[in-house]
């Protein structure tokens, strides 16, 4: 069974740039969230979505945006990218909202 | 606000020797906590669910127990082996929301 795909990878940007990250879901997931991680502040929550509707969202401002498609799978948007954006940014998905699975993240630079 | 802590921060033992883990969370109103093992530069990898129902989740060498009532977690790994090496890091989801501690960085020396 596959796991949980994030693409790209590795992805550098310079600043005031925009960006979108892309999470493919374990198949029969309905539950898709996403995550900052920093050596800084650590893992951050940032929204968690459920059949196309977003459930939670964390403590970030506005230019950090998602979506769900009716097949699961999420995206990320970050606009008007910042020095302070470069993180490991991780997505998880959920069947029921339970237990998390991860995904390996996408590593973004801003310079 | 939930707030996470897990202390050591790091942690170096000889191969052997078993690893005890430690992890406290401010709010009881918890739906489960979770284990989870993180190598550097990559996703996180999950060791151990337990519900809020329960007390104590088991695999293989794992062992992690949840005290709600108290507001901790303790995970215990046997046998420790240099595999073994990496930041191991818990998290409580409560409100569809999960609030991650910063984590306990394990080195198990040959």
């Amino acid at each position: 069974k596959a796991g949980v795909t994030q693409t790209p990878r590795y992805l550098i940007k310079t600043r005031g740039q925009q960006v979108t990250l892309s999470c493919s879901p374990i198949s029969g997931h309905r539950s898709v969230s996403w995550y900052q991680q920093t050596p800084g502040q650590g893992l951050q929550f940032l929204f968690e979505y459920f059949s196309e509707t977003q459930r939670n969202k964390g403590n970030f401002p506005g230019r950090f945006s998602g979506r769900q498609f009716s097949n699961s799978r999420s995206e990320m948007n970050v606009s008007t990218l910042e020095l302070g954006d470069s993180a490991l940014y991780l997505c998880a998905s959920s069947f029921t909202g339970d237990e998390l699975f991860f995904g390996s993240g996408t590593q973004l630079s801003v310079l | 606000k939930q707030e996470v802590t897990q202390i050591p921060a790091a942690l170096s033992v000889p191969e052997g020797e078993n690893l005890v883990l430690n992890c406290s969370f401010t709010d009881s109103a918890i739906y489960n906590l979770q284990w989870f093992r993180q190598d550097p530069g990559k996703g996180l990898t999950s060791l151990l669910l337990i519900q809020s129902s329960q007390r104590e989740q088991t695999s293989g060498r794992l062992n992690a127990s949840l005290d709600k009532s108290s507001g901790r977690s303790t995970l215990y790994i046997a046998a420790s082996q240099p595999g073994d090496s990496a930041t191991y890091l818990c998290a409580v989801t409560g409100d569809y929301k999960l609030s991650f501690g910063a984590g306990t960085t394990v080195t198990v020396r040959a």
